[in-house]
């Protein structure tokens, strides 16, 4: 099955300081998702990505849809406390399928 | 998006047992999934929860081992059957939104055998 490599695998970094991690596929994808789940809950969707060369963004955060749609980008500025946790990247299974595959995840520690 | 429950929130249970975790949705939705977490990993697909049929399981799971209910269009059932500690986990349930693949989370089950 397709498969989403995340890095890094985990990152510590101070208050304020901007924050790239990144996610790659063998294969194309046509949608990219980005999670975040904090410690004892479920993933919560942070920004969709549906088109390639896309960038949107949520507040400090910024995703890209990579050109050859076979990678993606997270981007945070700024870093606060609360950003601490797993992101995950994640794209459907396969051709029109609904079901998705989720990448490893990035822990984020931020150190006030 | 869905507001999305799950209940147990957190169980600690007697190997060989059974639990029945329930997932119920604010509104009607067509598509909903459970998933596995186990600890420190990432989320494995468990299998799609149809309604009104059998689910769909993906690799590696079987129906006698996570039977699944889906009796409406709000509310879905996940057993995990004969536990052993391997099955110490968080499940997860989730449903599909109004964007094409976008998917929203419950918020889990922390499932602890011992």
């Amino acid at each position: 099955g397709q498969q989403l490599n995340q890095s890094p695998q985990s990152m510590f970094i101070q208050e304020g300081e901007d924050v790239s991690m990144n996610c790659t596929s063998s294969s194309i994808f046509n949608t990219w998702l980005w999670y975040k789940q904090d410690p004892g809950e479920g993933p919560v969707l942070l920004i969709a990505l549906y088109k390639a060369g896309e960038l949107t963004s949520n507040g400090r955060l910024t995703a890209q849809f990579g050109i050859t749609r076979k990678d993606s980008f997270l981007n945070i500025s700024a870093s606060i406390p609360s950003d601490v946790g797993i992101y995950f990247c994640a794209g459907p299974s396969g051709a029109g399928s609904y079901q998705l595959t989720f990448g490893k995840g990035t822990k984020l520690s931020v150190i006030p | 998006s869905a507001v999305i429950s799950q209940k147990p929130s957190r169980d600690i249970c007697q190997r060989g047992t059974s639990l029945t975790i329930q997932c119920q949705v604010d509104s009607q939705v067509t598509m909903m999934f459970w998933y596995r977490q186990q600890p420190g990993q990432s989320l494995t697909l468990i299998a799609t929860a149809n309604q009104g049929s059998e689910a769909t399981y993906e690799s590696g799971f079987v129906i006698d081992k996570f039977p699944i209910s889906r009796p409406n269009l709000t509310f879905s059932t996940l057993t995990v059957s004969n536990m052993s500690p391997e099955d110490s986990s968080i499940y997860l349930c989730s449903v599909v939104g109004t964007g094409a693949y976008e998917q929203y989370f419950g918020p889990g089950t922390r499932l602890t055998v011992t």
